[in-house]
């Protein structure tokens, strides 16, 4: 069976320091990636999604960036954190020309002081 | 554009009374569409999804829900509700394979005792 892992699960990190979240598949090949962010009473922002190695699309200009070393691995990154950064940041991933169903990790809580 | 609209921020249910959460959805083909759930500080969980077919899809939980494409809307209903169900309620919609769902903003069920 298919199984996704997010780490850390929880974050407290400074303004200005550099962030990195890391999203990994087991138990499937070439899936569709996505990263999420959750803010409060602000449902879910779709940040970036990955349809392969090394192809991100980027859906909201923002502060931060993604990475797809691997067919299964899927990282978030900032170079420098901003207070508007925290939220709640959701992984998730679907079958390659599937109808979309997407099965998302646990989430990492990131607090930015 | 794609859109999904969840017109209830939050609602509160009796132990035992029925539910049903409110979905209306903008897109011009047939969509595919989903429920999530979300306990709290949790990732989301698949309720039930849409392809085609009978318009009337049952879902883990006892949770159903239905599609009338007149209204454009997906409502999840669930005939008698327990504690554990309140979370935050997600509904979703998605177009091509290979792009991403586009997601409701949520809404928030509290059981009452």
């Amino acid at each position: 069976s298919q199984t996704i892992h997010q780490w850390p699960a929880t974050l407290v990190q400074p303004v200005g320091s550099p962030l990195s979240l890391e999203c990994t598949v087991e138990g499937t090949s070439n899936p569709n990636l996505y990263w999420y962010r959750q803010a409060a009473g602000r449902g879910l922002q779709l940040l970036f999604y990955s349809v392969g190695i090394g192809q991100i699309s980027s859906e909201v200009p923002q502060n931060l960036s993604a990475s797809r070393p691997q067919d299964r691995q899927f990282i978030l990154s900032s170079k420098k954190l901003l207070l508007s950064d925290s939220g709640f940041y959701l992984c998730a991933w679907s079958v390659m020309r599937s109808y979309n169903e997407q099965f998302f990790g646990p989430g990492t809580r990131l607090t930015v002081l | 554009a794609q859109s999904v609209t969840q017109p209830d921020i939050h609602i509160t249910v009796s132990e035992g009374a029925s539910l049903e959460l409110r979905c209306n959805y903008s897109y011009g083909a047939t969509p595919y569409l989903f429920w999530y759930v979300q306990s709290p500080g949790q990732g989301l969980q698949l309720l039930l999804k849409y392809f085609s077919g009978d318009t009337l899809v049952q879902g883990i939980k006892g949770f159903e829900a239905e599609f009338k494409r007149s209204q454009s809307s997906f409502n999840l209903r669930k005939p008698s509700v327990h504690w554990s169900d309140a979370a935050e309620y997600f509904c979703a919609v998605g177009a091509q394979a290979g792009t991403a769902l586009i997601f409701g903003k949520g809404t928030t069920l509290s059981v009452s005792s």
